[in-house]
């Protein structure tokens, strides 16, 4: 069964950073590409960011680009989304999303549970 | 304002037949598969049609989706109290060099 759990959620302050890590199970980790994608309290869910199998191939969207950045550890079967100059408007459910291939072009079969991430001063 | 577009809301009665519209541009869904996720009140999206009108297993056959051009839209049949949920169609952007979401239409059955 494939499981995505996501943790390193939390309160903090604008400007400041946070580290989110994905942990994956039950799946051929490095077969896949990952992404994380998130939902706002209340809205609709908006692509943050995704990587290829081996991490050849990755894409932001231009909310985040610049200030996030997506890895993995194939070793560990983690995803990670480090978040730097955090903004009020980062506020949001981040979940972990599976891919169906290796590549970040085809769709999420899977998703976490999702962690939250507060920006507020 | 989302990349795609879809009603923000629809309803139906029991055993009615309800379509909700998607609508992109050649960036996305003209050049590209589209895919709708369902997500039911405080759970995490689950893959409901995926390449436009497949449907995983484990999905009803009262789901159905198709696409034409520029738009795409997905149809649920025999319409039940559980199917109230949110609907989300995705695609690739090749514009964005990313993925589009629509912004979600809440589907309520009366």
């Amino acid at each position: 069964e494939v499981q995505l759990v996501e943790s390193g959620g939390g309160l903090v302050q604008p400007g400041r950073s946070l580290r989110l890590s994905c942990a994956a199970s039950g799946f051929t980790f490095d077969d896949y590409a990952m992404h994380w994608v998130r939902q706002a309290p209340g809205k609709g869910l908006e692509w943050v960011s995704g990587i290829s199998w081996q991490s050849a191939s990755i894409g932001y969207a231009d909310s985040v680009k610049g200030r996030f950045t997506i890895s993995r550890d194939n070793a560990k079967n983690s995803l990670y989304l480090q978040m730097n100059d955090l903004r009020v408007e980062d506020t949001a459910l981040y979940h972990c999303a599976k891919a169906r291939t290796a590549t970040i072009r085809d769709l999420f079969d899977y998703w976490g549970q999702g962690t939250l991430v507060t920006v507020s001063s | 304002q989302s990349v795609l577009i879809q009603p923000p809301s629809v309803s139906g009665t029991p055993g009615q037949r309800v379509t909700i519209s998607c609508s992109g541009s050649n960036s996305n869904i003209g050049s590209y598969h589209l895919y709708w996720y369902q997500q039911l009140p405080g759970t995490a999206p689950k893959l409901l049609i995926y390449r436009n009108d497949q449907r995983p297993s484990g999905v009803p056959d009262r789901f159905s989706g198709s696409k034409s051009g520029t738009s795409a839209s997905l149809a649920i049949s025999g319409l039940r109290s559980e199917d109230e949920a949110d609907y989300y169609c995705a695609a690739w952007d090749d514009s964005l060099s990313g993925w589009v979401f629509g912004g979600g239409t809440k589907l309520t059955v009366l």
